[in-house]
């Protein structure tokens, strides 16, 4: 079922470091790329979102960026926080059909 | 901003039993929301999408006659686990999509079932 390749399963960072996780695609009907950030015991929250037609978007210290060609994308946290800790998800989706990737537990270290 | 409430957080249930499960979409009409099932350190599994007054869609390997999906209304539908296991212990998120929106889906805070 899941369409969508997401690396690495856990990431480890210090506190102002960089946090990168990347996802894949296969299917190009996906019009819509998102990431959510989840918290234990709560659903997913958008954090930010792309669609193809764009190659990066920035929203304060989170960054997308998309490269259609490859069908990959990545999300890049700039000066990484404790509270940042958290499962990140990509995920691809078109009109009524949404899959995720497997997840990214990331740990902020202070 | 879009909201979907979903109700209970958490439910406890005797194997055997049936536990229903409310998802809303409290500032804005869905004619489609989805339900997922996650369980621990792992990703959001499809389980069937909702479509409002039709019949869900489910997804391969889900039963549709243990996992009822009723869409009654534009902002509301509901998942009942019928003769529920210790195997269906998990947690249950639903989703909506705003009809009158580009892309986004909105997540419920999700459901915690325990089978006992």
């Amino acid at each position: 079922q899941q369409q969508v390749k997401q690396s690495p399963q856990s990431l480890i960072v210090q506190k102002g470091g960089i946090s990168i996780i990347n996802c894949a695609y296969e299917n190009t009907a996906f019009d819509y790329f998102p990431w959510y950030q989840q918290f234990p015991g709560k659903g997913p929250a958008l954090l930010i979102a792309i669609r193809p037609d764009v190659s990066e978007k920035k929203e304060g210290r989170f960054t997308i960026s998309f490269n259609k060609s490859a069908k990959q994308f990545s999300l890049h946290i700039m000066d990484s926080q404790p509270g940042d800790s958290a499962t990140y998800f990509c995920a691809a989706s078109r009109v009524n059909d949404m899959r995720f990737g497997a997840g990214t537990r990331l740990t902020v270290k202070p | 901003g879009a909201v979907v409430s979903q109700h209970p957080s958490r439910v406890i249930c005797k194997s055997g039993t049936s536990v229903k499960i409310e998802c809303r979409s409290l500032d804005f009409q869905a004619t489609t929301m989805f339900w997922y099932r996650q369980f621990p350190k792992q990703s959001l599994m499809l389980m069937a999408t909702s479509n409002e007054g039709s019949k869900a869609t489910y997804e391969q390997g889900v039963e549709k006659d243990k996992f009822l999906i009723n869409h009654a209304s534009l902002t509301l539908s509901t998942l009942t686990v019928t003769s529920a296991h210790p195997e269906d212990s998990s947690f249950y998120i639903c989703s909506a999509r705003n009809s009158g929106g580009i892309g986004g889906y909105t997540f419920g805070s999700g459901t915690r079932l325990t089978v006992v």
